[in-house]
């Protein structure tokens, strides 16, 4: 059965803390691994889409890596407006399977 | 654009009654999702449209749930009768053809009492 599994359930960090999350998945027919992030009371926000391994996108703060395997978001000296759950899904048969998340939390 | 607009944000309701839920998804997006999130099973994917027509409805956890999509800028989650474990926040999504991303819009919280 297909699966998207992140590690760890919850992060946090002081400001200026780097660390990584991890999206491990097993699916056939990967078209594509996307992040998102999730404010409390908010629908998720599109960050990153990641198609073949050894690919990587930055964003400010955050970079995405794809391994045949698994993704790692890597967030270099947050902030606290970084705190937030952060979702990655992968793209196969036309949908979206979503792991559980990763609460971050940033202290300043 | 305004993004996927959805309502209502909020809804209560009681066991047994219809609920209705709203969604417009973003001009000119092909694909129209509808998904649900709760702390035990996260985000699931309910049903998803592709031009107005409903291409997978594996989702959908029974009967008592139906959506329509009459036209491309309007689609309808409808469960009747409503349960308490129907409570969760329902999502809409939409995007254009091809691999891209989808944007979601603010999603509607269910209560059900």
């Amino acid at each position: 059965e297909d699966q998207v599994t992140q590690s760890p359930e919850a992060l946090r960090l002081q400001e200026g803390e780097s660390s990584s999350l991890n999206c491990s998945y097993t699916v056939s027919g990967l078209r594509g691994l996307f992040w998102y992030r999730q404010d409390p009371g908010k629908g998720p926000e599109f960050l990153f889409t990641l198609y073949s391994a050894g690919e990587e996108k930055e964003k400010e703060r955050l970079k995405a890596t794809l391994t045949k395997k698994e993704s790692f978001l890597h967030i270099t000296a947050p902030k606290p407006e970084d705190s937030a759950t952060y979702l990655c899904a992968v793209h196969h048969d036309y949908k979206l399977s979503f792991g559980a998340g990763t609460t971050v939390t940033v202290r300043a | 654009d305004a993004g996927v607009i959805q309502s209502p944000r909020h809804e209560v309701t009681e066991m047994g009654q219809e609920v209705t839920l709203r969604c417009k998804p973003i001009s000119g997006h092909d694909y129209l999702f509808w998904y649900r999130q709760t702390m035990m099973r996260g985000l699931e994917l309910l049903i998803y449209f592709n031009n107005n027509v409903p291409i997978d409805d594996s989702g959908m956890p029974e009967d008592r749930f139906s959506a329509k999509m009459p036209n491309a800028s309007f689609s309808t989650l409808k469960i009747q009768p409503s349960e308490p474990r129907d409570s969760a926040v329902y999502f809409c999504a939409s995007r254009i053809a091809g691999d891209g991303e989808q944007f979601f819009g603010p999603g509607t919280r269910l209560t059900v009492l």
